[in-house]
């Protein structure tokens, strides 16, 4: 069955630190893996994309990370801020149809406190 | 930013009524969703379209119902509402002619039905 699971469901740090979020997926055969940004009461925006032949993709504080192999993706975000609180949601394309079917996460909640 | 439109932002209203959610894009994106949102769970599509006078059902079973008469307007339909309705409700366009099959959302619409 294809899925998608995130870690931590939550998380709390406090504004400047780093922390890292994970994604684990059984999505096959795989096409690309997004992270989106949730703010509270807004829809979702693309943080990253990564295809099978990525590793590393960063877009400023935030540096996605793939490994095909073991199907695992993480996000690291450095020097937190405020604006960083947010759901973080990892969405994988199967390639198994011209459709390009997307699973979801349930997101992990970060808030950062000053 | 992303140039997609959902109104009503909030809506309340009574079991029985019937509702319509508007969703529009100024991108000349050929694809459209609507996706489900509850709280802690990951988005559940409830209807597609490839392009005009193109829908499907997603996923998620939904009573809702949807059309695609012009290429930038994709409403969604509750003929009679009912508390279980009570969701937010996601709109999204993708351009899968050449873009990067990135996801747009909308803002979303707050539905509360009592």
């Amino acid at each position: 069955k294809n899925q998608v699971e995130q870690s931590p469901q939550s998380l709390i740090i406090l504004e400047g630190k780093n922390c890292t979020l994970q994604c684990n997926y059984t999505v096959s055969p795989f096409s690309n893996l997004r992270w989106y940004k949730q703010d509270t009461g807004r829809g979702p925006v693309s943080l990253t994309i990564m295809t099978f032949s990525e590793n590393t993709k960063s877009n400023g504080r935030y540096t996605a990370t793939l490994d095909a192999d073991t199907k695992q993706s993480s996000l690291h975000i450095t020097a937190s801020q405020l604006s960083d609180s947010a759901s973080y949601i990892c969405v994988v394309t199967d390639r198994g149809s011209t459709l390009g079917r997307l699973y979801f996460g349930r997101g992990t909640q970060l808030t950062v406190w000053p | 930013e992303a140039d997609i439109y959902q109104t009503p932002r909030y809506l309340v209203i009574g079991t029985g009524k019937k509702i319509t959610l508007e969703c529009s894009q100024t991108m000349g994106h050929d694809k459209m969703y609507w996706y489900q949102q509850d709280p802690g769970m990951e988005l559940h599509l409830i209807h597609y379209s490839y392009g005009v006078n193109s829908t499907e059902k997603g996923d998620l079973s939904s009573e809702s119902t949807v059309s695609r008469i012009r290429t930038e307007h994709f409403p969604l339909t509750l003929e009679s509402a009912r508390p279980s309705h009570t969701s937010q409700y996601l709109c999204a366009s993708s351009d899968t002619r050449g873009g990067t099959g990135e996801l747009f959302f909308g803002e979303g619409s707050r539905l509360t039905v009592l």
